[in-house]
Order: structure tokens, then C-alpha cells, then sequence
């Protein structure tokens, strides 16, 4: 049972263009959601964050909406750059009062040069 | 830069053999997490730690995997007897939480290969 679901395995897109990335749950009990990059070979770093009570966090470059009526989030980089180029994971907390999250199964982001 | 510290970075071993995985988690931290990538399901989580406390491990094979911390700089997943389908990348991520934005720290993981 996928609770966190990124329907997308990849997505390519030409430097300086928007690039979209999508996610949607199925838990109502998700209270954050949050964003990771991944390159090869590494672990996943923290990118932004949202808290269910809010629809959109920015930080530089970086963009999340959440639609908490069609349990859907998305992550907006303007302008992408060639470095942008990783897997990115979606996951949310539960909010049960421990810190379970749950991730998806990632996007890989081309972006073209 | 404070980091979370995974050994062994990767490690083949046969079938039936037992495996342990080591994570030294950033000093300070009170939470610690387990994920398994694999390509299929992506970043599953196994188990977690609060205060060197369990808090959730339904995500492992109960017979098989089982994961400690003995003390509040190691924290340890092992696998006895390992499978061919064990074979994954590991990572372990440590975090301090009390409030938002909940985001933490991941290992650079153990690629694990059970031949």
C-alpha cells in the first residue's frame, strides 16, 4: 500500500525552464510533507518542507504547493539548472506523535544544458 | 560539517551469512531512521529510534532483520540469515526533532549484495 505515490520516473527539462514534480498521498493523517534530493551514490539531502496547515512554502529557487482537498503537492524549481539533475523523493510525516515518514519512490530530473 | 556516518560503504556477501550495518548518527540528535532503497519501491523505511528508544520497526522481516542502539553514537541493523533479496542500499538518517520542518540528515548508505 503506497501511501506516498510519484507516478513520474523521470522528467525532462531545458535549463532555465520550470520544472515541475508531482506527488500525491492517500493518508489524511500526514501532517509535513518534504522534499529530498539524491545524486548517485549518496544519501538524500533536505530540500524544503510544508506543514499540512499551509499550500505553499518557497525558498530560493525551490517551490511547494500542497492541495490538501486533491492530496496533492508539487515541487516547482525556476529557473532549473544542469546541477538540478537528481532523483528527487517526496514524503510526508505522520502525525502521530512519533516521526514516521514515508517516502515515495523519486523522480529523476534531467535538465538539459 | 556534522554528518551521519555509515560503515561499511558496501559489502557482498553469500546467502545464509549474517550482515551488520553500522551508523554513526550527528552528535546531539535524538531521532534515527532506517531506510532500504531498492528500484522497485523506492525508500522504505524499516525502523526507527526516539531516544535510543524503538518506536516503529513494522517496516523490517521480523525473522530475519533487527536493528539496535546500544548507545546513542551507534545505532545497527542486522540481517541473519541474509537473502538475495536483502540485496539494497541502506541508508540511515538521524534528526533532532521538537518542531518543523522535520527535514534531517541521511548517510551516504551500505550497498548490500547477498549472493
Amino acid at each position: 500500500d503506497q501511501q506516498v505515490k510519484q507516478n513520474s520516473p523521470s522528467l525532462s527539462v531545458q535549463e532555465g525552464r520550470i520544472s515541475i514534480l508531482n506527488c500525491d498521498y492517500t493518508n489524511s493523517m500526514f501532517d509535513y510533507f518534504l522534499w529530498y534530493k539524491k545524486y548517485p551514490a549518496e544519501g538524500p539531502t533536505f530540500l524544503i518542507s510544508i506543514s499540512s496547515i499551509k499550500d505553499k512554502n518557497e525558498d530560493g529557487r525551490f517551490t511547494v504547493f500542497l492541495n490538501k482537498s486533491a492530496k496533492h503537492l508539487s515541487l516547482h524549481i525556476v529557473p532549473s539548472q544542469p546541477g538540478d539533475s537528481a532523483v528527487y523523493f517526496c514524503a510526508a510525516k505522520v502525525n502521530t506523535g512519533g516521526f514516521k515518514t514515508i517516502f515515495g519512490a523519486g523522480t529523476r530530473l534531467f535538465v538539459k544544458a | 560539517d556534522a554528518r551521519v556516518t555509515q560503515t561499511p560503504r558496501h559489502k557482498v556477501t553469500e546467502m545464509g551469512q549474517e550482515v551488520t550495518m553500522r551508523c554513526q548518527p550527528i552528535l546531539g540528535h535524538n531521532t534515527v531512521f532506517w531506510y532500504r532503497q531498492t528500484m522497485m519501491q523506492g525508500l522504505e523505511l524499516l525502523a526507527y529510534f526516539r531516544n535510543r528508544a524503538p518506536l516503529d520497526d513494522s517496516g523490517m522481516p521480523k525473522d530475519r532483520f533487527s536493528a539496535e542502539m546500544p548507545d546513542a553514537t551507534l545505532a545497527t541493523l542486522k540481517i541473519q540469515p541474509s537473502e538475495p533479496r536483502d540485496s539494497a542500499v541502506y541508508f540511515c538518517a538521524s534528526g533532532f526533532f521538537r518542531d518543523g520542518p522535520y527535514g534531517y540528515t541521511f548517510g551516504s548508505g551500505t550497498r548490500l549484495t547477498v549472493v
